[in-house]
């Protein structure tokens, strides 16, 4: 199995909801990412677990919390969003590299956020 | 900071002619990745070329890496029209902690 996959695939949300973006992939990555992509944008790192610990932040605000409960799942809590958070949410999955290295990243297929 | 500029921006060619884009960065890598992107879908990984590499092949995909000059060019050949796609170049920094991606290059191929 190489997928990666993400529900749901759309979520409209109003800015006082709470909801969650989860994302699985059973290929025994023990690295996993979550991206913020905007139209006509490259993917923006967003978080990154590696052995299901919390390893990078890119500086992302608080509203957004990511959550690993195992190797398999990697869930991303929202709280209290934005319109500007309206985005492409993407999940992706990886072998660990050597000496700090990126091997490729499996990409699910986004979670497409709007925020009224 | 994005990492890798790429160019051109956007490219529309026939079905069979073949597409290249370029990929520039600025500081030393451990490799450089390229990845296709269809419209408002997640990324696939195309090839992966290490910084002691110089070419690698793939099917239809050629992707050369100048470490000199920091450059990297991905090739396609005989495109179709299923080729239509946007193209990212990923690089992963020698002294960086993740993958950086660069602006990307909207390709079209019509049939």
């Amino acid at each position: 199995d190489t997928e990666v996959t993400q529900t749901p695939k759309h979520l409209v949300m109003g800015m006082t909801n709470k909801k969650s973006l989860k994302c699985e992939q059973h290929m025994g990555h023990r690295a996993m990412y979550w991206y913020k992509q905007k139209a006509k944008k490259p993917p923006e790192l967003m978080f990154v677990y590696s052995y299901e610990k919390l390893s990078i932040n890119e500086s992302v605000p608080s509203r957004f919390s990511p959550e690993c409960p195992n190797s398999s799942l990697l869930n991303l809590h929202l709280h209290a969003l934005q319109p500007e958070d309206s985005a492409l949410y993407l999940c992706a999955s990886s072998l660990l590299g050597g000496r700090g290295s990126y091997n490729e990243q499996f990409f699910g297929p986004g979670t497409r956020l709007t925020v009224l | 900071s994005q990492q890798g500029e790429e160019d051109p921006q956007a490219l529309s060619i026939q079905e069979g002619e073949n597409a290249t884009m370029n990929c520039s960065y600025k500081t030393s890598i451990n490799n450089l990745q390229w990845y296709r992107q269809n419209s408002g879908r997640g990324l696939v990984h195309l090839i992966l070329i290490r910084s002691n590499e110089r070419e690698k092949h793939s099917g239809r995909l050629r992707v050369t890496l100048d470490t000199s000059k920091k450059s990297s060019s991905l090739l396609i050949t005989a495109s179709r029209a299923a080729d239509t796609a946007s193209y990212f170049c990923a690089t992963d920094e020698s002294h960086g902690n993740k993958l950086v991606f660069g602006a990307g290059t909207i390709l079209r191929v019509k049939s």
